[in-house]
């Protein structure tokens, strides 16, 4: 069975300083993704990044980064210079293949930004 | 190009009424997912279609259900509405099988 741990219920950065959100998964399958999406207040699903598992680098998209270590089965969001408006929850996600299509959720992080 | 569209916004009904939710995909995607997130907890996987068939559902009880149109929109219907079931509904949808989803902005129902 696929399963994807966040252990941090909530977390406070003060603002521009970086900021690791971690995240640990468990599959058999060979093949996955991995990926995190953001969720403001107002309730919509926003994808961040992503990391396939073949890929040998880790992903970035602009101020996000994937810290995606294999052998321990993390694969950690990085959000540098954080701002004001990274205040939300962020979800760790994860598809397989074998897993007839759907992606699973961890139970989340809440981020708050301190000005 | 338009994203994900689901309507109502909002939704208020009473303990066992029926509840319709509607999902209109990004144009060109063919997978449309629902999935349930109950106050403070995190998304619980409720329904996947494509090509207009249910391909997969998750542990919810048989009145909520579904359907995918020819023009791949889908609607999510929930009988006899229970006060648990008040939560956002969210759907997703896809092209890829390798790529994550791009969801809407939710349905929040309210059974009261």
């Amino acid at each position: 069975a696929q399963k994807i741990t966040q252990t941090q219920p909530g977390m406070f950065v003060q603002e521009k300083e970086a900021v690791t959100l971690d995240c640990t998964y468990d599959t058999s399958d060979q093949s996955y993704g991995l990926f995190w999406y953001k969720q403001p207040s107002s309730g919509e699903m926003i994808f961040l990044i992503y990391q396939g598992s073949y890929d040998e680098q880790n992903a970035t998209e602009g101020r996000y980064s994937l810290n995606f270590q294999k052998a321990r089965k993390s694969a950690n969001l990085v959000i540098s210079a954080s701002q004001l408006g990274d205040s939300a929850m962020y979800f760790c996600a994860m598809r397989v293949r074998s897993s007839a299509s759907k992606i699973i959720f961890g139970s989340g992080t809440r981020l708050s930004i301190r000005p | 190009e338009a994203g994900v569209t689901q309507s109502p916004t909002h939704l208020i009904k009473t303990r066992g009424q029926q509840a319709t939710l509607r999902c209109s995909p990004i144009s060109g995607h063919t997978s449309v997912y629902w999935y349930q997130q109950a106050l403070g907890l995190g998304l619980q996987f409720l329904l996947w279609y494509d090509e207009g068939e249910e391909r997969n559902r998750g542990n919810f009880p048989p009145r909520f259900s579904g359907r995918q149109f020819p023009n791949y929109s889908s609607e999510l219907n929930v009988n006899a509405l229970e006060l648990e079931d008040s939560a956002l509904y969210l759907c997703a949808s896809t092209n890829t099988v390798d790529y994550g989803y791009t969801f809407g902005s939710g349905t929040r129902l309210t059974v009261v």
